[in-house]
C-alpha cells in the first residue's frame, strides 16, 4: 500500500530540547516536502527536496533543518524548539513538484 | 512572493446545492491543483490542471484552469454531507524554484 508515514503523530516538548520528526515514503517519489499549518495562515512550506542530497528552503525555513540521505526518508529537525513552532506539521511527497501526497500530520506543542 | 487567494473563506450550503469557489493569483501559474482536507487529516489531491483553459472533472467535482493563468475555479455539484472540509488550491511557483504554494482555503459546511 502506497503511504507516507510520520512519527510521532503527537509530541509535547519544552523549549530548547532538540527533536526530530521523521517522514518516510514507499512510493519511490523524488520530491519530498515539509509544511506547517497554523490557523488563519494555511499551509506554508518549510523545506523541500528534489532528490537525495538536494534540499532547499521553502517560505518559512527559520528554526528548522532537514536532510535527505536516502530517497525514502526526509526528517525534519528542530535544533532548539520555541513556542512559536507549536503547529501541525505535514510531510508530503510527489514524483515531481506538482501532485503532492500528504502524510497524516504531526501535532507539535512546545511549552 | 507569489500568493494564492481563495474565496469565499467559508460557506454554509444546503445538501443538494451546487458549490463554486475560486482561487486567484497576482502572477501566472503554470499548474493548478485542488486539495481537500478533512478534519484531523492531511490534504488529499482532488484535481490537477496543467493547461490554460483546461476543464477537468472528478466525479461531482469540476475544476477549470483560467485562460489568464491567474485563476482557477472548483465546482461541486449536488453537495452531500461528506463534502465538508477545507478546499485548497495550490501549485508550484513560477519564480525559478520548486517551492509549492497553497491558497488560503475555503471552508465548506454542508447542512443536511
Amino acid at each position: 500500500e502506497a503511504q507516507v508515514t510520520q512519527n510521532p503523530r503527537y509530541l509535547i516538548t519544552v523549549t530548547g530540547k532538540k527533536l526530530t520528526v521523521t517522514c518516510s515514503q514507499n512510493m519511490n517519489h523524488e520530491y519530498m516536502s515539509w509544511y506547517r499549518q497554523d490557523p488563519g495562515l494555511g499551509l506554508r512550506q518549510i523545506y523541500y527536496s528534489m532528490n537525495v542530497e538536494v534540499t532547499d528552503k521553502g517560505d518559512v525555513p527559520e528554526g528548522y533543518k532537514v536532510s535527505r540521505k536516502e530517497k525514502r526518508n526526509f526528517p525534519l529537525i528542530l535544533e532548539s524548539p520555541s513556542p512559536n513552532q507549536t503547529s501541525l506539521y505535514f510531510c508530503a511527497t510527489g514524483q515531481s513538484s506538482y501532485e503532492q501526497y500528504f502524510g497524516p500530520g504531526t501535532r507539535l506543542t512546545v511549552t | 512572493g507569489q500568493q494564492l487567494n481563495q474565496s469565499p473563506q467559508s460557506m454554509f450550503i444546503q445538501e443538494g446545492e451546487d458549490v463554486s469557489m475560486n482561487c486567484t493569483s497576482s502572477s501566472i501559474f503554470n499548474t493548478w491543483l485542488w486539495y481537500k482536507q478533512d478534519p484531523g487529516e492531511g490534504p488529499v489531491l482532488l484535481i490537477a490542471l496543467y493547461k490554460a483553459g483546461e476543464l477537468t472533472s472528478n466525479g461531482r467535482l469540476t475544476a477549470q484552469f483560467g485562460i489568464t493563468r491567474k485563476d482557477s475555479f472548483l465546482n461541486i455539484s449536488a453537495s452531500i454531507p461528506s463534502d465538508v472540509g477545507i478546499y485548497f488550491c495550490a501549485g508550484p511557483n513560477t519564480s525559478g524554484t520548486y517551492k509549492y504554494i497553497f491558497g488560503t482555503g475555503t471552508r465548506l459546511k454542508v447542512l443536511a
